[in-house]
């Protein structure tokens, strides 16, 4: 079956300082992974997604994220954060492209200070 | 990008009552909506398929009689919980497929619905 684990709770960075969210898969073949934000009060986004190709995967707001196969890995990062970028982050694997049921993580929660 | 909208937002009711949570695509029609179950410090968990004009599909696990879902429309999902207990309050997220365009589509979340059972 597959999982997902974000091993971070809790993480905080000073603004325009640099950022890395960490997530681990398990999967029996290949996955397809994805990132969602979660801001207070609103949906889940998606920020970006693997299926294939290029590893290191660019998204929206300045969000980058990069598989790696021999790590089971998806990390995601920015290069500098903004107080903007403070909630809560999900990293998801699914089976296939069009597949709904997604795993989630547990989340990750960004708090961004001054 | 496309909206899904939830309704309400949140809610508080007495246990045994039933409460009846909304979820709306905006702007597009959507023939397949999800419905999530988020506890606290934990992951979205799918509890079931909402297919317009078909009977839902449930996860392993997921009473249906207890979350009863309807999907009468092609822009609106139903989740009613039944007699409702302190158990069931939890963060209750739909989402829906944008297929406009062809392709898989992308995977739009409502806001989500927080149930508190007294």
């Amino acid at each position: 079956a597959q999982s997902v684990t974000q091993p971070d709770i809790h993480i905080t960075v000073s603004e325009g300082a640099s950022l890395e969210l960490r997530c681990n898969y398990s999967y029996g073949a290949t996955p397809y992974l994805f990132w969602y934000v979660q801001s207070p009060g609103q949906g889940l986004q998606l920020l970006l997604k693997y299926f294939s190709g290029d590893t290191l995967v660019q998204g929206i707001k300045g969000f980058e994220a990069e598989f790696k196969r021999s790590q089971s890995s998806f990390n995601l990062r920015k290069p500098s954060v903004h107080w903007s970028d403070a909630a809560e982050y999900f990293c998801a694997v699914g089976a296939t492209l069009g597949n709904e049921k997604l795993t989630f993580g547990t989340g990750t929660r960004l708090t961004i200070i001054p | 990008g496309a909206v899904v909208s939830q309704h309400p937002s949140w809610v508080i009711c007495k246990s045994g009552t039933s409460v009846k949570i909304e979820c709306r695509s905006l702007d597009f029609q959507a023939t397949t909506m999800f419905w999530y179950r988020q506890f606290p410090k934990q992951s979205l968990m799918l509890m079931a398929t909402s297919n317009e004009g078909s009977k839902a599909t449930y996860e392993q696990g997921v009473e249906k009689d207890k979350f009863l879902i309807n999907h009468a429309s092609l822009t609106l999902s139903t989740l009613t919980v039944t007699s409702a207990h302190p158990e069931d309050s939890s963060f209750y997220i739909c989402s829906a497929r944008d297929l406009r365009g062809g392709g898989t589509g992308e995977l739009f979340f409502g806001e989500g619905s927080r149930l508190t059972v007294l």
